[in-house]
């Protein structure tokens, strides 16, 4: 799996959009980009992935370059609760489908 | 829906004792991971698995073993304790190739 790089860590005021940067320049055609954010020390939790097109749910929307080489995570409206660890990962869809390797994430600090 | 259940949440072992961590999930997933969690670090893959009967190892394998009887229960076993060895683990489990991973609450060991 394609190895991503990550700000340590980034501050946001609360109520504005969070946008968090991701960089998978060495991502291959295959690979989805996937992220989680983990609070406390909780179980991560999925996010949201995507392979080449942009996507939105309810919880953010993913946002990747037309090279594919990074891709970029936005919480439109940050609360407080937002506050955590993310994680961007690259992954191929097929029996890899649990050997997930996560980095270090970025600290998302949402202050009032 | 239960979804990944961990036991036990907290767990001190001595040094030289062996000890199981039970991962269960009801989903019917067909891929389960273990990852451990240094305090301030990201997940690092221990064992893996992509089916029962199947399992493979990840990036910090030694001192665990890992076998995979049913689809619902991921057992990862602890040989012989070591300090090195305290840490929060996770267990996750993933629908298909390219769903998105399921994590438990998480187990706290510290081996002393």
């Amino acid at each position: 799996d394609a190895k991503t790089t990550q700000p340590p860590s980034m501050d946001c005021a609360e109520g504005r959009a969070a946008n968090l940067p991701c960089n998978h320049s060495t991502i291959s055609g295959n690979e989805y980009v996937y992220w989680y954010r983990q609070i406390h020390s909780q179980g991560p939790q999925y996010i949201i992935h995507g392979l080449k097109n942009n996507e939105t749910n309810e919880m953010a929307s993913l946002i990747i370059t037309e090279d594919r080489k990074s891709s970029t995570l936005i919480l439109p409206h940050a609360t407080l609760r937002d506050t955590a660890v993310y994680y961007c990962i690259v992954r191929v869809g097929d029996t890899n489908a649990g050997k997930s390797t996560f980095g270090d994430g970025t600290t998302l600090t949402v202050k009032p | 829906n239960a979804g990944v259940t961990q036991t036990p949440k907290f767990q001190v072992l001595k040094t030289g004792q062996s000890m199981t961590l039970q991962c269960a999930q009801d989903m019917n997933h067909e891929y389960m991971s273990w990852y451990r969690q240094d305090p301030g670090m990201g997940l690092r893959l221990i064992h893996y698995s992509v089916g029962a009967g199947i399992t493979d190892q990840g990036e910090v394998p030694n001192g665990y073993n890992v076998s995979r009887s049913t689809t619902e229960d991921f057992p990862l076993r602890l040989l012989s304790a070591a300090p090195s060895q305290t840490s929060v683990y996770f267990c996750a489990s993933t629908s298909w190739s390219v769903g998105e991973a399921f994590f438990g609450q998480g187990t706290r060991l510290t081996v002393v």
